[in-house]
C-alpha cells in the first residue's frame, strides 16, 4: 500500500489478557521498527526489524513483550498479561534501511487501553 | 545512552509570528538530527534534518539549527499558521534507530 498500515486502530483488553497488534509496512521497506508513546510523551523505542539481520530487542521494556516479522513484511508485536502500564499508543515505522530517517514512515498507531 | 529532552511543553505564538522550539541531547558522538510534527491521532511525519557537519539548514518556512558545542537543537518556524499547531519532536539518529525528546505543544492563535 501507499503507506504503514496498523490494526486495529483502537483496542481495548482486560488486564491480563493477551494482544495482538499488527503493522504492514511499506511494500520494499526493509527496516521496521515499533515505538511506544505513552499520553504526553515522546515515543520509547521498542523493537527494530532490518532485513534477515537479528532484530535489535534493546527497547522491550519486559518478557511480555515480543514481535516478529513473517517473510520480511508483516509485523505482530504481542503483549502477553497485559497491565494497565502498557496503555499507550503503539506507532510502527518502516524504512528503506540506513538510518536515513526522512525514509521513516509512520503508521497511525494502535490505541491499546487495558482496563 | 542518548537522551533527548526539550525545554518547553507548550509553546503559544500568535498566528504570523514566530516559532522557536528548542531541544537538548546528550551524547556528542550523535552525528544526525531530525525533526518531526505529530498532529492529533496520526503517526509523527517529517519536518526537516541536519548532519552534525552542519549549523543551519533550510526548508520551506522552517529552519533548523544546530549547536554540537551546547548539544542544542533548534526548529524555527517562520509566519506560524493554524496548520501549524502540533506537537513537535526532536529525534537523534543512535544506531539506525530514532531516540525522541518528550515532545512540545505548538499552539497558535488567530
Amino acid at each position: 500500500g501507499a503507506g504503514v498500515s496498523q490494526s486495529p486502530s483502537n483496542k481495548v483488553t482486560e488486564k491480563g489478557k493477551d494482544v495482538e497488534l499488527r503493522c504492514d509496512p511499506i511494500s520494499g521497506h526493509t527496516a521496521l521498527y515499533w515505538y511506544r508513546q505513552s499520553l504526553g510523551q515522546g515515543l520509547e523505542f521498542l523493537i527494530y526489524f532490518q532485513g534477515n539481520s537479528a532484530p535489535d530487542k534493546s527497547g522491550l521494556p519486559s518478557d511480555r513483550f515480543s514481535a516478529e516479522r513473517t517473510g520480511g513484511s508483516v509485523s505482530t508485536l504481542t503483549i502477553q498479561r497485559t497491565q494497565q502500564e502498557d496503555s499507550a499508543v503503539y506507532l510502527c515505522a518502516s524504512s528503506l534501511g540506513g538510518g536515513e530517517a526522512r525514509g521513516y514512515t509512520f503508521g497511525s498507531g494502535t490505541r491499546l487501553t487495558v482496563v | 545512552g542518548e537522551s533527548v529532552g526539550l525545554h518547553l511543553p507548550t509553546l503559544s505564538v500568535q498566528e504570523g509570528d514566530n516559532s522557536i522550539i528548542n531541544c537538548a541531547y546528550s551524547n556528542s558522538a550523535s552525528d544526525y538530527f531530525i525533526w518531526y510534527k505529530q498532529e492529533s491521532g496520526k503517526g509523527p511525519q517529517f519536518i526537516i534534518d541536519i548532519r552534525s557537519n552542519m549549523d543551519k539548514r533550510q526548508g520551506q518556512r522552517v529552519t533548523v539549527l544546530l549547536n554540537k558545542t551546547v548539544k542544542h537543537l533548534s526548529l524555527q518556524i517562520a509566519a506560524t499558521q493554524p496548520g501549524d499547531s502540533a506537537v513537535y519532536f526532536c529525534a537523534v539518529n543512535n544506531t539506525d534507530k530514532l531516540i525522541f525528546g518528550t515532545g512540545t505543544r505548538l499552539q497558535v492563535f488567530p
